[in-house]
């Protein structure tokens, strides 16, 4: 079983849209979790954090399950700028290595 | 906002030739950590370092490869002989607590694109 499973996608949404990605995860010890967004030959870039209670940046939303190891990221009103691949990414304690996902890529359509 | 810098951009390299890619992490950060990506392929876990030495070092991270803090401010990534195998795209990252976030976020630099002929 992979460390930590995406559908790779792709996702092609119409601006305006909601959408949603999921995310599950194998290590029941993993202590934090994260959406990093990667465009194109970039690096990625922190979204967000994660947090059990759920959390919310704007038009994004992370929900987190620790029972069932899964996480998810809701994008509402999507933007044409929302386009890139998400990557879901779980880390042990404190300052350990990150383990990403394959990653799932969006694409807004106008 | 603070950056991880990464040079060169881009290495073109003959196989079996010794690379070093170099990294400045943000001045802060303890922390440091390479990851690779090839292309189509996911990010992954090359080795972290922590107090100038490595804390942890995944299978890939093999004799070929070394780490060094040279000074205060660069960390590098050494790989002696490269293979083929070898081309991706390197990125470094240094953790900290930055800017209002209480939960310890890695930030990866833009990345050296290594091509192994």
């Amino acid at each position: 079983r992979k460390e930590v499973e995406q559908d790779p996608g792709p996702f092609n949404v119409p601006e305006g849209a909601t959408v949603a990605f999921n995310c599950t995860y194998s290590n029941s010890a993993s202590q934090s979790f994260f959406w990093y967004r990667q465009d194109c030959r970039k690096e990625p870039k922190l979204l967000m954090s994660v947090y059990s209670s759920g959390n919310e940046d704007g038009r994004f939303t992370a929900q987190l399950n620790r029972a069932s190891q899964y996480i998810s990221l809701l994008i509402r009103d999507s933007k044409l700028s929302d386009s890139a691949t998400y990557l879901c990414v779980v880390r042990g304690f404190g300052n350990e290595k990150l383990t990403f996902g394959t990653g799932t890529r969006l694409t807004i359509i106008p | 906002e603070p950056e991880v810098t990464q040079t060169p951009s881009h290495q073109v390299t003959q196989m079996g030739q010794e690379v070093i890619l170099r990294c400045v992490p943000i001045s802060n950060h303890l922390y440091f950590y390479w990851y690779r990506q090839i292309l189509g392929q996911k990010v992954e876990f090359l080795v972290s370092f922590y107090n100038n030495e490595i804390s942890e070092k995944s299978e890939i991270f093999d004799d070929q490869f070394s780490v060094e803090r040279p000074d205060g401010s660069n960390f590098t990534l050494k790989i002696r002989s490269t293979k083929l195998e070898d081309s991706a795209m390197y990125f470094c990252a240094s953790s900290g607590l930055t800017g209002d976030s209480w939960v310890e976020t890695q930030y990866f630099g833009p990345g050296t694109r290594l091509l192994v002929l």
